[in-house]
């Protein structure tokens, strides 16, 4: 059973302070990992799909980063704003398994003025 | 581009009913994914549609089950309602290429569904 964890659970800044959260998932048979965002009454929506380790991607203010050997990914915010305050969840493949997505519980931001 | 669109927003059903919720995948997406969120977790994989066939299944009892249309549209059956599946359901859309587990999945709002 593929076991993905977020931590923190929540998370409370103030507007201009920079974030971040971790990822962990099990490193070996290692496929992918997906970051979603997730405001309140809206669709989960894809920041990233990683694979290589390494892998540092960049999306305006929100970047992340992969290590599969040690099995954990971080999401960074550079400069929150209100409008980044929701729930970031990420997610791997079950190996052999393709689209069979494992979610974490999520990180919870509020970005407060 | 159409996205992906759920119905109905929320529902509200008794013990041991039946119940239906329904999925339009985005346009040119072949694979249609559930996944049952309940208070305080993460989205429970289901199972996953592709050429209207089911490819891969969660651990949810066979009470739950689904179909896909020739337009790729899909519903979601649960039979006998129990207390503990309210809860929110999401459907995701994809262009299934193989065992690619990098393919980005498009989710749709959701299906709140309260069993009473």
């Amino acid at each position: 059973i593929l076991n993905v964890e977020q931590s923190p659970q929540s998370l409370h800044v103030q507007e201009g302070d920079s974030t971040n959260f971790t990822c962990s998932f099990p490193s070996s048979n290692f496929y992918a990992l997906h970051w979603y965002r997730w405001e309140t009454a809206k669709s989960p929506e894809a920041l990233f799909v990683m694979t290589l380790n390494g892998d540092e991607k960049k999306k305006g203010r929100i970047s992340a980063t992969l290590n599969t050997k040690e099995g954990y990914s971080y999401l960074y915010i550079k400069g929150s704003q209100p409008e980044d305050s929701a729930t970031y969840l990420c997610a791997s493949p079950s190996p052999g398994t393709a689209s069979k997505l494992t979610f974490g519980t999520g990180t919870r931001l509020q970005v407060t003025l | 581009e159409t996205g992906v669109t759920q119905s109905p927003t929320h529902l509200i059903k008794t013990r041991g009913q039946q119940v239906t919720l329904r999925c339009s995948s985005q346009s040119g997406h072949n694979t249609v994914s559930w996944y049952q969120q309940a208070l305080g977790q993460g989205p429970q994989f289901i199972f996953q549609y592709y050429r209207e066939e089911e490819n891969g299944r969660g651990n949810f009892p066979p009470r739950f089950s689904g179909l896909q249309f020739p337009n790729y549209s899909s519903e979601l059956n649960v039979n006998a309602l129990e207390l503990d599946d309210s809860a929110l359901y999401l459907c995701a859309s994809s262009l299934f290429k193989g065992l690619a587990g990098d393919i980005e999945q498009f989710f749709g709002p959701g299906t709140r569904l309260t069993v009473l």
